[in-house]
């Protein structure tokens, strides 16, 4: 079955560390790809995307993810977190062909100051 | 305002009862979604819809059922036959096709008790 699995559960950070949250996929055709964050007791928000072209896009609140076509992979990054960075992170898969709109079973992440 | 509304926030059902989950938008987006959201297992589809009058199964549709009578509405009911229907329900709209994401309003908690 087409799923979309994101490694990490639970991440705990200090502040200023880096982040990566990995994200793969099982579909092999024409894939669009994203990255949303649930703050707490907020809805969903995209913090990215990736439909074509460069496979290193960019996000808002300085953060970036890379498309790794070869190994299905879609993997969130940030240089340097901050406490505001508290929140859940999702990856989401749509399928070229379909629509169908699948997302990760999340990851939460917790920073410390 | 342009948006996804999803009604009522909060929402309490007996058992064995159905209920129905509203979600319209006025994005003149063609696809629309429903997701559930549980700790731990992320959003998982319910039903989906591309296009007026037409949706299809997503990943657990067993003891739910959707109409998209109007482009701007997908209501979703939760029958008697749902084993566990107390969760937190999304809806989402996005374009058919594009380079643009999906939006998602802000919930429906259901209660059976």
């Amino acid at each position: 079955a087409q799923s979309v699995s994101q490694h990490n559960h639970h991440v705990i950070l200090s502040e200023a560390a880096s982040l990566e949250l990995g994200c793969n996929y099982s579909y092999g055709g024409t894939v669009n790809l994203f990255w949303y964050v649930q703050y707490p007791g907020q809805h969903l928000q995209l913090l990215l995307k990736y439909f074509s072209g460069d496979p290193l896009v960019k996000g808002i609140k300085g953060f970036e993810a890379e498309f790794i076509k070869s190994k299905f992979s879609f993997n969130l990054r940030k240089p340097s977190v901050q406490w505001s960075d508290t929140a859940e992170y999702f990856c989401a898969v749509r399928h070229g062909n379909t629509g169908k709109l699948i997302f990760g079973q999340g990851t939460t992440l917790q920073v410390k100051p | 305002d342009g948006g996804i509304t999803q009604s009522p926030k909060y929402l309490f059902r007996k058992e064995g009862q159905n209920v129905t989950l509203s979600c319209e938008q006025n994005l003149n987006h063609d696809a629309m979604y429903w997701y559930r959201q549980d700790p731990g297992q992320g959003l998982r589809l319910i039903y989906y819809s591309q296009i007026v009058n037409d949706f299809q199964k997503g990943d657990i549709a067993e003891g739910y059922s959707v109409s998209r009578e109007k482009k701007e509405s997908f209501p979703l009911t939760v029958t008697s036959a749902q084993k566990n229907p107390t969760a937190f329900y999304l809806c989402a709209s996005g374009p058919d096709r594009g380079h643009t994401e999906a939006f998602f309003g802000q919930g429906t908690r259901l209660t059976v008790v």
